[in-house]
């Protein structure tokens, strides 16, 4: 079980579209739709932002979406704005009740 | 309104055995569908999923680390509570717990940090 591997740094300005990737394999990923996304800030605790692979909890801006092909799952932040800078995390179902995060991502807003 | 608060020692030496527990308010573990995990995160890097225990009781471990962890609940506390045996210094993190509900952690502790160190 290893980890699911996200690019170490996105930036974008404020205003633009980004997209941060996750990439698994057929045995977590690729097999369920039930991908989450996580927001951290320095020195908080994650924030859930997406689950099963699209869908936006309540309170969640609508300026976050998730989609997902084959083994490689995506969370697009529109809109940027400076609050959004933060470190980002996928995570994925991987059968038997357990799971795996992904390597993380900064976000930068220039 | 959920909550969740993680306690434990801020500092254990190596070979010794660390136990973390996490308070729940605001739900019970009782609850058909629930369940609460433990997830780390060593400074600056990124976040590995633990363990997990489900309201009836099932239990589910990383891979990687089941021979040295074991999680149990006490629904009458509404605490649950992880060991970690056979600690070393790469273990040293910030520890969370999360409520599940469903196939994601929506609520998080604050977490607790632990130093592995002599």
């Amino acid at each position: 079980q290893s980890a699911l591997t996200q690019p170490a740094s996105v930036s974008g300005s404020p205003g633009q579209s980004i997209s941060i990737s996750c990439t698994g394999t057929s045995s977590d990923v690729g097999s369920y739709n039930l991908v989450s996304w996580y927001q951290q800030h320095p020195g908080k605790a994650p924030k859930l932002m997406i689950y099963e692979d699209s869908k936006r909890p309540s309170g969640v801006s609508n300026r976050f979406s998730g989609s997902k092909s084959g083994n490689t799952a995506s969370l697009t932040i529109s809109g940027l704005q400076a609050e959004d800078e933060a470190d980002y995390y996928c995570c994925s179902y991987a059968g038997s009740s357990t799971y795996v995060f992904g390597t993380g991502t900064k976000v930068t807003v220039l | 309104q959920i909550t969740l608060k993680e306690s434990g020692p801020t500092l254990v030496k190596p070979t010794q055995t660390l136990t973390l527990t996490c308070t729940l308010s605001g739900f019970s573990l009782s609850t058909s569908g629930v369940g609460v995990g433990w997830i780390r995160q060593p400074p600056g890097k990124a976040l590995e999923w633990l363990a997990l225990i489900y309201w009836d009781d099932d239990k589910r471990y990383s891979p990687s680390l089941k021979s040295r962890l074991t999680i149990t609940k006490d629904t009458s506390k509404n605490q649950v509570v992880l060991t970690m045996t056979n600690m070393d210094p790469v273990d040293t993190a910030t520890y969370y717990c999360a409520h599940s509900h469903g196939y994601h952690f929506d609520c998080w502790g604050q977490g607790t940090p632990v130093t592995v160190s002599s």
